[in-house]
């Protein structure tokens, strides 16, 4: 079985600040992970995916298989980065999952 | 169309009562999933297609749930004697192949609330 868990369900930062949204994954393959973002009355949306090794918006994420890690980081927190964040785990048989979620509050 | 369109975007309806709700697709995926979101929850999958044929169905919460896709386009997800657990944002997304090859774009989402 696949498991994606996002710990926090809001997290509040000030502009500026770093941010850093966690997540863990269950998955006993090789997993492809992802992160996926909903602003405010739009749709869900691909932000990035860890095959990629690119920085989206300033985002960056590692895999840490060690850990089971896939967090979300920012160093420099803006206002437009206020939304909901999910990670999602591509384990096989073309089944995304997601976690709970975590929503991201940039305070001025 | 230029993105993934779910209809109708909000529905009421009273318990027991059956709805269908409709996603089509970008055109040209060949791959369509069906996820539902609660309150509280992640999102939750449901059932993905590859053209027509459904290789998972294992989401599926109940025998009252069934979805089908037809001409490798639109789908139907319907519920049948909906109960108020129903109630949640029912959301399709498309993609070329699969999530592993190409990203999966998401559709507006359905509002369903079971009264």
């Amino acid at each position: 079985a696949q498991r994606v868990t996002q710990p926090e369900k809001l997290l509040s930062v000030f502009k500026g600040a770093p941010v850093e949204l966690k997540c863990n994954y269950s998955y006993s393959g090789s997993p492809e992970l992802f992160w996926y973002v909903q602003y405010s009355r739009q749709r869900l949306q691909l932000l990035l995916r860890h095959i990629s090794r690119e920085s989206i918006k300033g985002f960056t994420a590692d895999l840490n298989k060690g850990e089971t890690s896939f967090h979300l980081k920012k160093p420099f927190a803006q206002e437009e980065d206020s939304a909901m964040y999910y990670c999602a785990l591509w384990g096989g048989g073309n089944k995304l999952t997601f976690g709970t979620g975590t929503q991201l509050k940039v305070e001025l | 169309g230029a993105g993934v369109s779910q209809s109708p975007s909000n529905k009421v309806t009273e318990k027991g009562k059956d709805v269908e709700l409709r996603c089509d697709p970008i055109s040209g995926h060949t791959a369509l999933y069906w996820y539902r979101q609660s309150l509280g929850q992640g999102l939750e999958f449901l059932i993905y297609f590859q053209g027509n044929s459904a290789p998972d169905k294992s989401g599926l919460p109940s025998d009252r749930f069934s979805a089908e896709r037809t001409g490798g386009s639109v789908s139907t997800l319907t519920i049948q004697r909906t109960q108020q657990e129903d109630s949640a944002v029912y959301l399709c997304a498309s993609s070329l192949y699969g999530y592993q090859n190409t990203e999966a774009f998401f559709g507006q989402g359905t509002r369903l609330t079971v009264v």
